[in-house]
């Protein structure tokens, strides 16, 4: 156990479900990141909340929605995906300091989302 | 930009061999490199990190990591691997100065540690 909770570990939906994914991290940590990770291929960062507030968003289709009530919690809302979507996806979080080398994430164990 | 090569998807080895899992990067900056470990169904794990200083980085499982500036590498090495090593294995890199501090990953080597 990271710190890092995400919640469904796993997923199938199909192109017409609306469904959501949900990470949680109690570290004090104050920048959030979701992250698609498909087999063979590099991870893909999709969304980042700094102090609640996104800032950068690494031109994510718009069905893949993000949400930061707090520091604390990070939802991927999704709605009408097509199978390519299939893949796993990462949340992660870090403090942000000014002291080299904070970009040590901390990643939660993933949610494996299927889309039918 | 940043980027980062692995050049090796699979890696087998047998239990007790040496291995060495190489990582290219680019930059026109100076870079903080990094490499993350994935065990089945798991997040990935922060394995070592070169921040400055010494170029050889060592983690506490037996890895270590040289930086090579003028090669532009960073590869993962260690000695005597054991089955439990068996596991996905990431480089990242990110720019060392400025806002801009996302990491960049590879494409990840697995790394399977035959008995």
């Amino acid at each position: 156990e990271t710190g890092v909770t995400q919640t469904p570990r796993h997923l199938v939906m199909g192109m017409t479900n609306k469904k959501s994914l949900k990470c949680e991290q109690h570290l004090g940590h104050n920048a959030m990141y979701w992250y698609k990770q498909s087999a063979k291929k590099p991870l893909e960062l999709m969304f980042v909340y700094n102090f609640k507030e996104q800032t950068e968003n690494n031109s994510v289709p718009s069905r893949f929605s993000p949400e930061c009530p707090n520091s604390s919690h990070l939802f991927l809302h999704l709605h009408t995906l097509q199978p390519e979507d299939s893949a796993l996806y990462l949340c992660a979080s870090r403090i942000i300091t000014g002291v080299a080398g904070a970009n040590v994430l901390t990643f939660g164990a993933g949610s494996r989302l299927t889309v039918l | 930009a940043q980027s980062v090569t692995q050049l090796d998807s699979q890696v087998p080895v047998f239990e007790e061999a040496p291995v060495e899992l190489r990582c290219n990067y680019s930059s026109s900056v100076s870079v903080y490199l990094f490499w993350y470990v994935q065990y089945p169904n798991q997040g990935l794990q922060l394995l070592l990190k070169y921040l400055s200083g010494s170029t050889l980085v060592k983690s506490i499982n037996g890895f270590e990591a040289e930086f090579n500036k003028s090669q532009t590498s960073f590869h993962l090495r260690k000695p005597s691997v054991h089955i439990s090593d068996t596991a996905e294995y990431f480089c990242a890199v990110t720019v060392s100065s400025g806002s801009a501090r996302q990491l960049t990953f590879g494409s990840g080597t697995q790394l399977t540690v035959l008995p």
